[in-house]
């Protein structure tokens, strides 16, 4: 079975912060992803990242950066933390290709910046 | 660009009635994937279902099934005699080939099965 591993379930920060929130897969997967969720909204695209290295912009990236060191570990940084970055961040891993493969999910981290 | 539209955002239901979830979406894409996802208060989304546009057979698994209808663009899921253990948030979503397996997702909705 696929793990994503998250973490954190819950973190508090303060304003001005840098956060690391770090996810690790243990698949051998080339895709790794950072997702929010917001009540309504569902899941927005922070950032992906198809190989060790290499990271791509997804929908929502104002704010956030990515570091891919290692192909099991894919970290998502709030340089600044600001409150409106309070959510639900949500990691998923893929085998590479175009193959449309489901994404594995791990269990979310809750962050509140207050 | 592409869209998903759960126009539902709440549903509550008694143990055993029928329920079912809308899923509308948008996409200039002949072909792509559409999805099904179980987000339980545990917070991790679980995978239910994946289908092909090519491929508009209902299925059925269960108590679950699903209803792709390229027509109207809608992959409606249906859960029959709902239980409590149904009690999710359910999340629709589509990809298309070229996007490395990138997902956008509908708003999800939230489904509350009371006994």
């Amino acid at each position: 079975d696929v793990k994503v591993t998250q973490s954190s379930r819950y973190l508090v920060k303060r304003t001005g912060e840098k956060v690391f929130l770090e996810c690790v897969q243990d698949m051998d997967h080339e895709n790794m992803f950072w997702y929010r969720q917001d009540p309504g909204l569902g899941l927005r695209l922070i950032y992906f990242s198809y190989d060790v290295k290499m990271k791509e912009k997804g929908d929502i990236p104002e704010g956030y950066s990515v570091s891919r060191e290692k192909k099991e570990r894919f970290s998502l940084i709030l340089e600044s933390a600001s409150t409106n970055q309070t959510s639900m961040y949500l990691c998923a891993s893929t085998p590479g290709g175009q193959n449309n493969q489901p994404q594995h999910f791990g269990d979310g981290t809750r962050l509140s910046i207050l | 660009a592409q869209k998903v539209t759960q126009a539902q955002t709440e549903i509550s239901v008694v143990e055993k009635e029928d329920v079912t979830l809308d899923c509308v979406y948008e996409t200039r894409d002949t072909t792509y994937y559409l999805f099904w996802y179980k987000q339980p208060p545990s917070g991790e989304l679980v995978f239910l279902i994946r289908r092909n546009s090519f491929d508009e057979q209902n299925e059925i698994s269960g108590r679950y099934s699903w209803n792709f209808q390229k027509s109207t663009s809608s992959f409606n899921f249906t859960i029959t005699a709902s239980q409590v253990v149904d009690s999710a948030v359910y999340f629709c979503a589509l990809s298309a080939p070229g996007a490395g397996n990138m997902l956008t997702f509908g708003g999800g909705t939230r489904l509350m099965v009371k006994p």
